[in-house]
């Protein structure tokens, strides 16, 4: 059973930093790039960023992009998100989830539970 | 920037045909997904690649796309079928990669 586990949400004040991870399990994590979607209360989901099995390429949406740094350690199996320089609009449940394919360009088959970030002063 | 675009809300009678639409101008070359979010829980996929059906999604969830349009349909819809519906898919060069603005789907 594919499993997905985020950690590392919580609450920041604009211009910091935070760093979430994603724990994955019942699957062979190195065959498959991996992605994190947001959704901020009562909105539709938000893809943030994504990254190839082998980390050769790294895709960002423009909202975070030079802000935020996707990341995996395959030995680990384990997915990365580096939140910098954060935003009052970067509030949402932060999911974890796993492309059908090994390149960044298919949707998502799992979804983890979710991360909540709040950025408020 | 690359939209894709659904109607807000479908209202169906339990035992009737919901089809949910998803326009696009990549949809022509770019396969849809499309996910089931139901209130306080994460998105399931329903259909993947425009038609596949992954195997524990119930079979009267099915998906077609024509042109510019992909259409997710549920034969005999089911109260429990009561969610939010997106579709996602990606813009030609695969760089923009977008969500509908989400269909609601009421069974009552």
């Amino acid at each position: 059973e594919v499993q997905l586990m985020e950690a590392g949400g919580g609450l920041a004040q604009p211009g910091r930093s935070l760093r979430l991870s994603c724990a994955a399990s019942g699957f062979k994590f190195d065959d498959f790039a991996m992605h994190w979607v947001r959704q901020a209360p009562g909105k539709g989901p938000e893809w943030v960023a994504g990254i190839t099995w082998n980390s050769g390429t790294t895709e960002y949406a423009d909202s975070v992009r030079g802000r935020f740094t996707i990341s995996r350690d395959n030995s680990k199996k384990s997915l990365f998100l580096q939140m910098d320089r954060l935003r009052f609009n970067d509030t949402a449940l932060y999911y974890c989830a796993k492309d059908v394919e090994a390149a960044a360009d298919g949707g998502f088959d799992h979804w983890g539970q979710g991360t909540l970030v709040s950025v408020s002063s | 920037s690359y939209e894709l675009t659904q109607p807000p809300s479908v209202s169906v009678s339990p035992g009737q045909t919901a089809r949910i639409t998803c326009s696009g101008d990549a949809l022509p070359r770019k396969f849809a997904f499309w996910y089931q979010q139901k209130s306080g829980q994460a998105p399931v996929l329903v259909i993947y690649e425009d038609t596949k059906r992954p195997s524990e999604i119930p079979q009267r969830f099915s998906g077609s796309s024509s042109g510019t349009t992909a259409t997710l349909t549920i034969s005999g819809a089911q109260v429990e079928d009561e969610a939010d519906y997106y579709c996602y898919s990606t813009d030609n060069s695969g760089d923009q990669k977008v969500f509908g603005g989400g269909t609601k789907l009421t069974v009552l």
